[in-house]
């Protein structure tokens, strides 16, 4: 079982501002690094899949990046919109002949008017 | 949206009794998931699966077994369900490559064991 740690464990950041918050995985045997975005009473909804040291993605405001050799990636969301609220989940995948997500706790976010 | 549905959505039931969730996929995806998600713990992986007939145990696999007889569907089954097990369970697939690609989620299952 991997040891993921997501901080902060929640996060109020003021419309318009912009924000990130971390992953931290071990960086031994790495295959792939996945982030979620989970709003409340729906189910999670993919945003990246990262797998290369130095990886960035970008979806829209919303971008990552990714340090496998230290075992971190940060989720950054540019000029923060009401509907960015929602809890971001990250889940480093380590192979070893099983399969299968180790999910983070997450981290939630309220964006506040 | 990718094509996962989940049956029942919502569950009420007894200790002891048997139950079984159905996760039904038209995508055609290699790879089923069943996750539980409780306050806490977040998501957390009971069973998989990477083919027909081709299951493998999860972190949280005790008290649960599972079947996989067609692609299109993954069944989740509590033999004698507990009070423990009360929680929501997530199906999600993915593709030819597993956990190095995409996961999609269904909408959930919420389970009530009195």
């Amino acid at each position: 079982i991997l040891n993921v740690e997501q901080s902060p464990q929640s996060l109020h950041v003021q419309e318009g501002d912009s924000t990130n918050f971390t992953c931290s995985f071990p960086s031994s045997n790495f295959y792939a690094l996945h982030w979620y975005r989970w709003e409340t009473a729906k189910s999670p909804e993919a945003l990246f899949v990262m797998t290369l040291n130095g990886d960035e993605k970008k979806k829209g405001r919303i971008s990552a990046t990714l340090n496998t050799k230290e075992g971190y990636s940060y989720l950054y969301i540019k000029g923060s919109q009401p509907e960015d609220s929602a809890t971001y989940l990250c889940a480093p995948y380590s192979g070893g002949g099983a399969d299968g997500l180790t999910f983070g706790k997450g981290t939630h976010l309220i964006i506040q008017p | 949206d990718a094509g996962i549905t989940q049956s029942p959505r919502h569950k009420v039931t007894e200790t002891g009794t048997p139950v079984t969730l159905r996760c039904h996929q038209t995508e055609n995806h290699r790879y089923m998931y069943w996750y539980r998600q409780d306050p806490g713990h977040g998501l957390r992986l009971i069973h998989y699966s990477y083919g027909v007939k081709d299951t493998d145990k999860g972190e949280v696999s005790d008290g649960y077994s599972v079947s996989r007889s067609k692609t299109e569907d993954f069944l989740l089954t509590l033999e004698s369900a507990t009070s423990s097990q009360t929680s929501v369970y997530f199906c999600a697939i993915s593709d030819e490559r597993g956990s190095t690609d995409t996961q999609y989620f269904g909408p959930g299952t919420r389970l009530t064991v009195l």
